[in-house]
Formats: structure tokens, sequence, C-alpha cells
């Protein structure tokens, strides 16, 4: 059974600081992964998505990167802003079956302090 | 992009009654959709997957009676929690998968109460 952990739960950073987000998973067999951001009480937007046969992705002041090998994903944010405050989750999919449904880890809260 | 509208944001309900709530792509067929249930602070925990035109497939745990999923066209999937109690309040969130589609697009959630 897939399971997806998360690291750090939470995280306080001041304005402007660079930061590392990390999402690990115990089966690479997967079809690709997917970060996710939460602001309270909302539904999730996509951030970045890869593919298994991807080693990274880039999306303005964000960069994700894979290693399916050692199940391993880090989400990079750059420059960070007060409004980039908000949970961040990383989801799998399967290789294949199960509809593709998604695993998600517990995500991590992150707060930018102006 | 691909859009995926639900509806209503926020329900209040009495306790005993059955509230329904509407997941809609709005610009592309979603071949399967997922109901997920998302308790304060917590991650997103899968409720059931629908096909289009096929029974849903429930996660082990999940009162198919209580959680009732209809996913009549490949546009419009219902959740309907039938005879409310205060313990199914909680956020409620769709998201629907194109079929040969890499990503997942998600509803902006329900949050249901019951009094």
């Amino acid at each position: 059974k897939q399971e997806v952990t998360q690291i750090p739960a939470a995280l306080s950073v001041p304005e402007g600081e660079n930061l590392v987000l990390n999402c690990s998973f115990t089966d690479s067999a997967i079809y690709n992964l997917q970060w996710f951001r939460q602001d309270p009480g909302k539904g999730l937007t996509s951030l970045l998505l890869i593919q298994s046969s991807q080693r990274e992705q880039t999306s303005g002041r964000l960069n994700a990167s894979l290693d399916k090998s050692s199940g391993r994903s880090t989400l990079y944010i750059a420059a960070s802003q007060p409004g980039d405050s908000a949970t961040y989750l990383c989801a799998v999919a399967p290789l294949s079956g199960s509809n593709y449904k998604l695993t998600f880890g517990k995500g991590t809260l992150l707060t930018v302090n102006p | 992009g691909a859009v995926v509208s639900q509806h209503p944001s926020r329900v209040i309900c009495k306790s005993g009654t059955s509230v329904k709530i509407e997941c809609r792509s709005l610009d592309f067929q979603a071949t399967t959709m997922f109901w997920y249930r998302q308790f304060p602070k917590q991650s997103l925990m899968l409720m059931a997957t629908s096909n289009e035109g096929s029974k849903a497939t429930y996660e082990q745990g999940v009162e198919k009676d209580k959680f009732l999923i209809n996913h009549a066209s490949l546009t419009l999937s219902t959740l309907t929690v039938t005879s409310a109690h205060p313990e199914d309040s909680s956020f409620y969130i769709c998201s629907a998968r194109r079929e040969f589609s890499y990503g997942y697009t998600f509803g902006s959630g329900t949050r249901l109460t019951v009094v």
C-alpha cells in the first residue's frame, strides 16, 4: 500500500527566504506526482505535475523535482511571499489500476511572515 | 484549462435531512470523478470513485447507503448525504480526471454543517 509522507508538517519563514518542502513515497511504481496548494476552507489548486519519466518541473518561483528510484520529491519555492502561505500537499498516482486513485500526504502548513 | 465547479460551497442542514452536492466539469469530459472528505487540519480522505454510467466504488469503511454517488453524465457527479447527522459535518471535495490526461482537477469544496 502506497504511503506518502511530507516533512516538515509546518514551516514558518520570513518573507524573501527560499525554502524546500519534502515529500517521500514508499512505492516507486507511480504514474505521476502532483503538488497542490490548499488555502483555508478552499479546494486544491494544482501547482506542478511531474510524470514518472520526468525529473523536474518549473513554474515561476516554483520548482519540483522527482527522484522516483529513491521515492522522493521536493518543492522549491524561491523568494517566498506572504501570499505563499497555505498548506502544500503532495500526491502520487499509481502506475496502473485502481482508477488512478491519488494517495495524499498530510501536507506542510507554510507561513511566510512579512 | 480544466475547471471543476462544485456547489454549494456551504450548506447547513438539520439532522435527518438529506443534502446533495454537485460536481461539474465545465470544459472537459470527466471519465472518473473522486469524492473526498477532509477533517480539520487533516489531509484528504478518499470516499469513493465514480465512473460515468456505472456504480461508484467506495473505500473501505464508507457507508454507500449513506453517501450516495451518482455519475450520470461525463460532466456531472453528485454526492448525496442521506439522513445527515452532526458527525457528517465536514469539508467535502470532488475531483475529476479526464481520460488520457495526466492530472486531476479539484472543485472548491463544500462545507457541510449538520445541526
